[in-house]
């Protein structure tokens, strides 16, 4: 079945640096999300993406869907403490299209 | 306009014990589904219902059940509690059950069998 699979799992970072996190898929996809999960808390929808090579910014938040969306890859510029929880992204894929599987998440902490 | 709500946020049972997770959506939207979270393994989905009247099995149905009573309502039944079904269980709600919807979440309920 669909697997996604994300990359690092921690992910602890130096106030004002930048990261990357990263889902890979074993199938093809048909779109991808991504939400955020702050401690505690529950999973807040950030983005979709949905055509090959489609790249949405949001602030601080760049979001790439990679040319054979088999994988994408999320990217914060100088990181802030209010950047600080588990991220996931969640694919569907044919002939599934209405349920999402989700990657196990990077948890982001931030050393002020 | 309360988004997705569930009760309860908490609970503790002992194994064997039964017991319902409540969960409504007051954003009219046709599909729910129930999700368990456990460390290290993201949310997988348990079951799911595309429309009122549906429901079908999501990647980890068993020992759980579902009924959507109405468009607004989607209960999670687990019939025998056991241990491994301790967990943080989220409702969530969708406009349709194309994945191209984005998901709202429930706040959760943090469950803990004995």
């Amino acid at each position: 079945g669909q697997q996604v699979m994300q990359i690092p799992q921690y992910q602890h970072v130096q106030e004002g640096e930048d990261f990357t996190t990263y889902c890979n898929s074993s199938t093809t996809l048909s779109n991808i999300q991504w939400y955020k999960q702050r401690p505690g808390g529950h999973p807040v929808f950030l983005i979709q993406l949905v055509k090959s090579g489609e790249v949405k910014k949001q602030k601080r938040l760049t979001f790439q869907f990679g040319e054979a969306k088999k994988n994408s890859s999320l990217h914060i510029t100088a990181t802030q403490t209010t950047d600080v929880g588990t991220y996931f992204c969640a694919g569907t894929a044919p002939p599934n299209d209405y349920k999402l599987s989700f990657g196990a998440g990077t948890t982001v902490t931030v050393r002020a | 306009n309360a988004g997705v709500t569930q009760t309860p946020k908490f609970q503790v049972l002992k194994t064997g014990q039964s017991m319902t997770l409540q969960c409504a959506q007051d954003m009219n939207h046709n599909s729910m589904y129930w999700y368990r979270q456990d460390p290290g393994m993201g949310l997988r989905l348990i079951y799911y219902s595309a429309s009122e009247g549906t429901t079908d099995k999501g990647e980890v149905p068993n020992g759980y059940n579902v009924s959507r009573l109405n468009k607004r309502e989607f209960s999670l039944r687990l019939e025998s509690a056991a241990p491994s079904q301790t967990s943080v269980y989220f409702c969530a709600s969708s406009e349709d059950p194309a994945g191209t919807y984005e998901q709202y979440f429930g706040p959760g309920t943090r469950l803990t069998v004995t």
